[in-house]
């Protein structure tokens, strides 16, 4: 049974940044494509981005690009996000799950599952 | 790239039917079968409860089903139950090989 176990809440100030850690078990990352989705409180849902299976590349969101970077350490079978230059609006849930792949010419994520149990990061003076 | 939309909330009594649209564009939910829906608890993570437009994963409750038209998709849970009551979310990858998700709807049971 493969699962995600997330690292702990972090409380940070704006302008610092924040690494989350995710640690899979029952699998090994080098056969998964890792993804983050965050959730603002009372908010939806937020793809922030994840593992190209087509080519292991790394995909963001337009909205994070240049402010976060996607690792894994497959030695562990953890992946991290971390995410900089915080500000408040940063605070959030943040989730790893691992993605699911659809192949018709090239391959594509196309489910998330499973998931971690999410981690608070609060942005605060 | 927008998000998907969804109505922002639904409700249903015990036994009945309901239904949760999501409409997206020709660039996402019409260019792909990568529609997936997930249901989430109160302080609980996400959880998947369709793929691929109408597949449940193992363990997920035949009540749940999923379809497609075009640009839209739909969730349809019959005999509701209390448990049901959770928000629900849409995805599907888009043109612009991102993910992308639907605003949620809360579900009430009454």
């Amino acid at each position: 049974q493969v699962q995600l176990v997330q690292s702990g809440a972090e409380v940070k100030k704006p302008g610092a940044s924040v690494k989350v850690s995710c640690k899979l078990s029952g699998y090994t990352l080098t056969k998964l494509s890792m993804h983050w989705v965050r959730q603002a409180p009372g908010e939806g849902l937020e793809w922030m981005g994840g593992t190209d299976p087509e080519d292991g590349g790394k995909i963001y969101a337009q909205k994070f690009q240049g402010r976060v970077t996607m690792t894994e350490d497959i030695s562990t079978d953890t992946a991290y996000m971390e995410l900089s230059s915080l500000r408040s609006e940063d605070t959030a849930v943040y989730y790893c799950t691992a993605g699911g792949w659809a192949c018709n010419i090239s391959c594509y994520t196309s489910w998330l599952d499973p998931w971690g149990q999410g981690t608070l990061v609060t942005v605060s003076s | 790239q927008s998000a998907l939309t969804q109505p922002a909330s639904v409700s249903g009594s015990p036994g009945q039917s309901i239904t949760i649209s999501c409409t997206g564009s020709r660039s996402d939910v019409g260019a792909y079968n990568s529609v997936s829906w997930y249901q989430q608890h109160p302080g609980k993570a996400p959880k998947l409860m369709i793929y691929d437009v109408s597949n449940r994963p193992s363990g997920v409750s035949n009540r749940f089903s999923g379809s497609k038209s075009g640009n839209s998709a739909s969730l349809t849970i019959s005999g509701l139950l209390a448990e049901d009551e959770a928000d629900y979310y849409c995805s599907s990858y888009t043109r612009s090989s991102i993910l992308v998700f639907g605003g949620g709807t809360k579900l009430t049971v009454l």
